[in-house]
């Protein structure tokens, strides 16, 4: 079974820009996590998606925001980007209605803004 | 304030010497206690989930269990395949998860 995957796998942005990052989950898994992971703060939620509804949100910025399309596959867009939002972000999905499911996580997109 | 914090960063240990990490948390209401290793450059790999105080899960060399405020997660006679950081996280009642810093180990062949 493949596992979750996630492009670009790298991405270089300037300030100021926004970026999309997408996410496809394991096959018949509903549910899609964001996650910031940064040397500092570790690994921090930002969303989660279930049956295309936002269904929970972290204490990031409104400059973050995320969708999910029927078939289960997930984008990110960061807006106006900041120095700071250079991480590697992660996605993870989960099988079934209950986010206490076992997460799987994808390689990550390596996100630096300059 | 919702917090996990794991105890060492970072631990090295020669081939077959035992260990546990510690991952302490405090949260309004626990619903699950994960734990994750990752490998440098590739996502989070799931290990175990530990619901309520007093359950332990194996695999393999690992075995973790869980108190009510903290979780170890013991080494059995590592090898250096095992190098890697293992992450913790925690989910509280209103379903955000919480993840700390991790414990970088590494293994001493």
């Amino acid at each position: 079974k493949a596992g979750v995957t996630q492009t670009p796998r790298y991405l270089i942005k300037t300030r100021g820009q926004q970026v999309t990052l997408s996410c496809s989950p394991i096959s018949g898994h509903r549910s899609v996590s964001w996650y910031q992971q940064t040397p500092g703060q570790g690994l921090q939620f930002l969303f989660e998606y279930f049956s295309e509804t936002q269904r929970n949100k972290g204490n990031f910025p409104g400059r973050f925001s995320g969708r999910q399309f029927s078939n289960s596959r997930s984008e990110m867009n960061v807006s106006t980007l900041e120095l700071g939002d250079s991480a590697l972000y992660l996605c993870a999905s989960s099988l079934g209605a209950t986010i206490t499911y076992e997460q799987y996580f994808g390689p990550g997109t390596r996100l630096t803004v300059t | 304030e919702d917090q996990v914090t794991q105890s060492p960063e970072a631990l090295r240990l020669q081939e077959g010497e035992s260990s546990s990490l510690n991952c302490s948390y405090t949260v309004s209401g626990l619903r699950g206690l994960f734990w994750y290793r990752q490998d440098p450059g590739k996502g989070p790999e799931f290990l175990f989930t530990l619901y309520s105080a007093g359950e332990e899960k194996e695999k393999e060399r690992l075995k973790a269990t869980l108190t009510k405020k903290e979780s170890f997660l013991h080494i059995t006679a590592p090898k250096p395949e095992d190098s890697a950081t293992y992450l913790c996280a925690v989910q509280a009642t209103g379903n955000q998860f919480y993840f700390g810093t991790g414990t970088s180990l590494t293994v001493i062949p």
